[in-house]
């Protein structure tokens, strides 16, 4: 059974670069699609983008200008980088995979999330 | 972007009775090229990631109790849990997954009366 686990700082500052990891168990990368979405506390679910098991991504144009998503295949994770973070930006983040192979849009299974505050 | 309205933001709903809870997105999620409308349900516990419940409006996820059911097409979408348990008690999201950005519905938080 595909487990997915978030890892990174719960904390960052004010204009500084949030990075999270995505380490995939149970099952390999190919040929399915992963994506990043969060939650912020007591709100509900925005979605940050995805990655395909090829590498091709796909970002909210909400956030596409701060937003890198990447993939190491090799090492069966994926990667959350998120520029210039504000107040705004505080949030659960959950990491995720497409519920079917070689499709996106909806998400089965989830990480636990992780909490990443933004403050100075 | 596509904007999902989920009614009621709440409900409380006595055990063994019938939740409906109720999403609207602002433009069709049908697809006429596979008769598909790009719509799912998620369940969300305090302090667990959402859960997936159904895809494509209408398809249940192996697993998930058949207590749960969705139905509607185009721009209305209703999920139905017949008789609400106790564990059932969550917030329910709405999802499109039709157009970039995927984009979800504020959610409904079921309660027991």
């Amino acid at each position: 059974q595909v487990q997915l686990e978030e890892s990174g700082p719960g904390l960052v500052k004010p204009s500084e670069t949030l990075s999270l990891t995505c380490t995939v168990s149970g099952g390999s990368i190919s040929p399915y699609y992963w994506s990043w979405i969060r939650q912020p506390p007591g709100r509900g679910l925005e979605w940050i983008g995805f990655i395909s098991y090829s590498g091709s991504v796909t970002y909210n144009p909400s956030l596409q200008n701060r937003v890198t998503i990447s993939v190491d295949t090799s090492k069966n994770r994926f990667s959350l980088n998120l520029r210039s973070v504000t107040a705004a930006d505080t949030a659960i983040y959950y990491c995720a995979r497409g519920a079917q192979p070689k499709i996106s849009g909806w998400f089965d299974p989830w990480g636990q999330g992780t909490l990443v505050t933004v403050s100075s | 972007d596509i904007e999902m309205t989920q009614s009621p933001d709440s409900l409380a709903v006595s055990l063994g009775e019938r939740a409906t809870i109720n999403c609207r997105s602002s433009q069709s999620l049908f697809y006429n090229s596979n008769n598909k409308d790009y719509f799912a349900w998620y369940q969300q516990k305090p302090g667990q990631p959402p859960k997936l419940l159904i895809s494509w409006a209408s398809t249940r996820e192996s697993g998930v109790p058949d207590r749960f059911s969705g139905s509607g097409s185009g721009t209305d979408f209703t999920l139905t849990i017949s008789s609400l348990q106790a564990e059932d008690v969550a917030v329910y999201y709405c999802q499109q997954y039709y157009s970039n950005p995927w984009t979800f519905g504020r959610g409904t938080k079921v309660e027991i009366k």
